[in-house]
């Protein structure tokens, strides 16, 4: 069965330290992986794919089939990174993970 | 484009009544999805449409659900009667196609029965 696995609900970080959040996917063929960000009062949105291998607000994310992985992270937190996270196996969605940057 | 539209944003209603949740797609987009967000279970898929066709309901969660899609442009969520463990945030996402396709997010309708 399709599955996927964010192992914590809350994550608080210090402005400036690296992040990372954590994603665990379970399924056989090849995957279609997607980090979603919902900021206070705004709309669930995409924020990066893993297809488009791209870089979006200083965020990466690495599949690794190995592990079956596809971690979210970033160097150097913000405060504006506060936000509820969800990775999604196309329209599978984890639990979603809490991140507060501290000042 | 105003995007994925949904109505009404928030919904307070006594347990035992029926109560009907509305979605407008993005024109264009072929596929249509409705989620639950709760603080315990997260964002779950509760049913999908393609071209207006359900393709997968085992997400919904009881008989007392139901969800309709009569053309491109609309689609509702019915849950009759509700309960209060129904109080939940409901979102309809929208987006071209399944697979590499980003889905569009509305804005939600918060349920609250009491």
């Amino acid at each position: 069965a399709q599955r996927v696995t964010q192992p914590e609900k809350l994550l608080s970080v210090f402005k400036g330290a690296p992040v990372e959040l954590k994603c665990n996917y379970s399924y056989s063929g090849s995957p279609e992986l997607f980090w979603y960000v919902q900021y206070s009062r705004q709309r669930l949105q995409l924020l990066l794919r893993h297809i488009s291998r791209e870089s979006i607000k200083g965020f990466t994310a690495d599949l690794n089939k190995g592990e079956t992985s596809f971690h979210l992270k970033k160097p150097f937190a913000q405060e504006e990174d506060s936000a509820m996270y969800y990775c999604a196996l196309v329209i599978i969605f984890g639990k979603g993970t809490r991140l507060h940057i501290l000042p | 484009d105003a995007g994925v539209i949904q109505s009404p944003r928030h919904e307070v209603t006594e347990m035992g009544q029926e109560v009907t949740l509305r979605c407008k797609p993005i024109s264009g987009h072929d596929y249509l999805f409705w989620y639950r967000q709760t603080m315990m279970r997260g964002l779950e898929l509760l049913i999908y449409f393609n071209n207006n066709v359900p393709i997968d309901d085992s997400g919904m969660p009881e008989d007392r659900f139901s969800a309709k899609m009569p053309n491109a442009s609309f689609s509702t969520l019915k849950i009759q009667p509700s309960e209060p463990r129904d109080s939940a945030v409901y979102f309809c996402a929208s987006s071209l196609r399944t697979g590499g396709d980003e889905q569009f997010f509305g804005p939600g309708t918060r349920l609250t029965v009491l």
